[in-house]
């Protein structure tokens, strides 16, 4: 069965400072996704990386994928309180169009 | 462009019935796949269907069935609902391989 694990589950940082999100998967798999979902609503597409060491920037997020070690990183630079919400990783199933989803993380940023 | 709507929106049902959702994908988009997500928890994988035929199923009961129509869109049927069932139902439109683009949710209670 195909696992995908995210660290942290919860993430407290304060306005200014950087941190990185950690996304592990149990398959090979090319294509990874990030989506943000903020409280009660639906999920937001915010980076689709579909090769080894593809890297994609979008203001203060950064996202890269290494598919030889199965793990993608959502890197957060100088956190803004907007950037508040969960994150959450997604590994498409070979076979195309079954995302397997992380179990999140609930990003708060403090002013 | 219209995104992917759902319907309803809310939804309280009570528990043994039974409840359909419904999903129409974005104009060209041939595979929609459905997601249930339990609060506090990553959106789980339910099934796929592309061109009107079933891709894949995750790790549902049998209560749970899909069907796509000549147009695109679909429905997701739960029979004999459980209180366990209540969730956010989203659905997601692809094109090909690449990223989901996902609905606002259908926030079923059973009770």
């Amino acid at each position: 069965e195909l696992k995908v694990e995210q660290n942290p589950l919860f993430l407290s940082m304060q306005e200014g400072k950087n941190y990185t999100i950690y996304c592990n998967y149990s398959t090979t798999s090319d294509r990874l996704y990030w989506y943000r979902q903020d409280p009660g609503k639906s999920l937001e597409s915010l980076f689709v990386l579909l090769s080894n060491g593809a890297v994609k920037q979008e203001g203060r997020l950064m996202a890269s994928l290494d598919t030889k070690a199965r793990l993608s990183t959502l890197h957060i630079t100088a956190a803004v309180h907007d950037l508040s919400a969960t994150y959450f990783c997604a590994v498409d199933k070979p076979t195309g169009n079954q995302f397997y989803f992380g179990t999140g993380t609930s990003l708060t940023v403090i002013p | 462009d219209a995104g992917v709507t759902q319907s309803p929106t809310h939804l309280i049902k009570t528990r043994g019935q039974h409840v359909t959702l419904r999903c129409s994908p974005i104009s060209g988009h041939k595979s929609v796949s459905w997601y249930q997500q339990v609060l506090g928890q990553g959106p789980q994988f339910i099934f796929q269907y592309y061109e009107k035929e079933e891709r894949g199923r995750g790790n549902f009961p049998d209560r749970f069935s899909a069907r796509q129509f000549p147009n695109y869109s679909s429905e997701l049927n739960v029979n004999a609902l459980l209180l366990g069932d209540s969730a956010l139902y989203l659905c997601a439109s692809t094109l090909l391989a690449t990223e989901a683009f996902f609905g606002q949710g259908t926030r079923l209670t059973v009770v």
